[in-house]
């Protein structure tokens, strides 16, 4: 078990910018999460994965935001022409689907957008 | 809608000291409760969880927290903490698929 990774763990861009995160869950976990969490803040739901079908999207996840997981293993979320309102932890979890099963975070990656 | 109330977002208690770190959930189901912990710059690390059954739970690191449905509240404790203890504590209530809607959270520090 070699936990949840995230790349790059941290990313400085520009305004205007287009950023792609990735995220590889434990491998035999078919439920992927992602979440954002600002400054003094707790994370907060954006979508979820169960294998490569995207279930569930936040009202927070605007057209700017899309995330695929094309296979059913690792995550990407993209975000286009970045706004100073992204700069954020972006937090990637997984989990077996079950009822009880627990989440699993990885490092984050901190965006700041100049 | 579900929601997480940590009332304390600031917390300061002397090394061998208790702690108490308190949480109000508000949900229309039998809630699954959840204690995170995250080191700074780091991701979330599970203390502890509470799905059913006894509702006095034990975690990691010496941590424990009981559930009262009464109060709808899912208060974390240890007896001792020690300096390694300083971190940000977050409480988080399972919904839908499972995913987790979080408190502000709870920034600890640890006086010597």
């Amino acid at each position: 078990d070699t936990g949840v990774s995230q790349d790059p763990r941290h990313k400085i861009t520009k305004r205007g910018q287009n950023v792609t995160f990735r995220c590889d869950p434990i491998s035999e976990h078919n439920r992927l999460y992602w979440y954002r969490q600002t400054l003094g803040q707790g994370p907060e739901f954006l979508t979820y994965f169960q294998n490569e079908a995207q279930l569930e999207k936040s009202r927070l996840l605007s057209d700017r935001f899309s995330a695929e997981r094309p296979k059913g293993s690792f995550s990407t979320l993209e975000i286009q022409r970045t706004e100073q309102g992204d700069s954020a932890m972006y937090l990637c979890a997984s989990r077996r689907q079950g009822g009880t099963d627990t989440q699993y975070f990885g490092p984050g990656t901190r965006l700041t957008v100049l | 809608a579900q929601s997480v109330t940590q009332p304390d977002i600031h917390i300061t208690v002397s090394e061998g000291a208790s702690l108490e770190l308190r949480c109000n959930y508000s949900y229309g189901a039998t809630p699954y409760l959840f204690w995170y912990v995250q080191s700074p710059g780091q991701g979330l690390q599970l203390l502890l969880k509470y799905f059913s059954g006894d509702t006095l739970v034990q975690g990691i690191k010496g941590f424990e927290a009981e559930f009262k449905r009464s109060q709808s509240s899912f208060n974390l404790r240890k007896p001792s903490v020690h300096w390694s203890d300083a971190a940000e504590y977050f409480c988080a209530v399972g919904a839908g698929a499972q995913k987790l809607v979080f408190g502000q959270g709870t920034r600890l520090t640890i006086n010597p």
